[in-house]
């Protein structure tokens, strides 16, 4: 039973390019959370989806990120013409449908580097 | 603004001793309480949860909650080396869409000195 997987692990970038990170829920979870780490600092809520729904995007930067989370498919945090500001560890957690909620479960990451 | 306060540390501590890790938060109302261990370069990890008032142990570790006091904490007896992480509070905020939106605070950087 595979955990929330996540890839890449790490991402390179050059300022102005695109970043897609993807993430796999658990197996029977619907609901995927989107975190961001900068360094030397705590983890940052961004978005809550659930299938083909975002549910709440209150941390979401305004301008050039965006997330998808469809029918079919992982999840995908894109981010728009990347910044140097913009290097970080995002994670995914996901979690079941309903009640029984204990904790995320975080896939391992991807560190997004921007030169 | 609903937040979560922890000391950033670092907090050393002996071999063997008992480390105590605290952390307070802001929304009355929240319900749910997690204690998550992150070493460096890794993803967090989820070592204790906790819903009541009192304490919860779970092998070394001993999670205690004071709900009065908005206050959370965290004892790891007969610490050890491979115990040096950053310790991050979790606190699932109080929220009218009825999910989970969990709130981290920025961590507690814990060494334990052979």
């Amino acid at each position: 039973n595979a955990g929330v997987m996540q890839n890449p692990r790490h991402l390179v970038r050059r300022r102005g390019q695109e970043a897609r990170l993807r993430c796999s829920p658990m197996k029977g979870h619907s609901h995927v959370y989107w975190y961001r780490q900068l360094p030397e600092e705590g983890l940052k809520f961004m978005v809550y989806l659930q299938k083909e729904n975002i549910i709440d995007e209150s941390g979401m930067p305004k301008e050039r990120f965006s997330a998808e989370f469809p029918k079919e498919g992982p999840s995908i945090l894109r981010i728009q013409q990347v910044v140097r500001g913009d290097s970080a560890a995002y994670f995914c957690a996901s979690s079941p449908l309903g009640s029984g909620f204990d904790g995320y479960t975080f896939g391992s990451g991807t560190r997004l580097t921007v030169v | 603004q609903k937040e979560v306060e922890q000391n950033s540390g670092p907090l050393s501590v002996p071999e063997g001793a008992i480390a105590s890790l605290n952390c307070t938060y802001s929304d009355r109302g929240s319900q749910s309480f997690f204690w998550y261990r992150q070493y460096s370069g890794k993803s967090p990890e989820l070592i204790m949860s906790i819903y009541s008032n009192g304490d919860k142990e779970d092998g070394r570790f001993t999670a205690q909650l004071n709900k009065a006091s908005q206050y959370v904490s965290l004892l790891i007896r007969d610490s050890q080396p491979s115990d040096s992480a950053t310790y991050l509070c979790a606190v699932n905020m109080d929220n009218s869409g009825g999910y989970q939106k969990v709130t981290f605070g920025t961590g507690t950087k814990l060494q334990v000195i052979p």
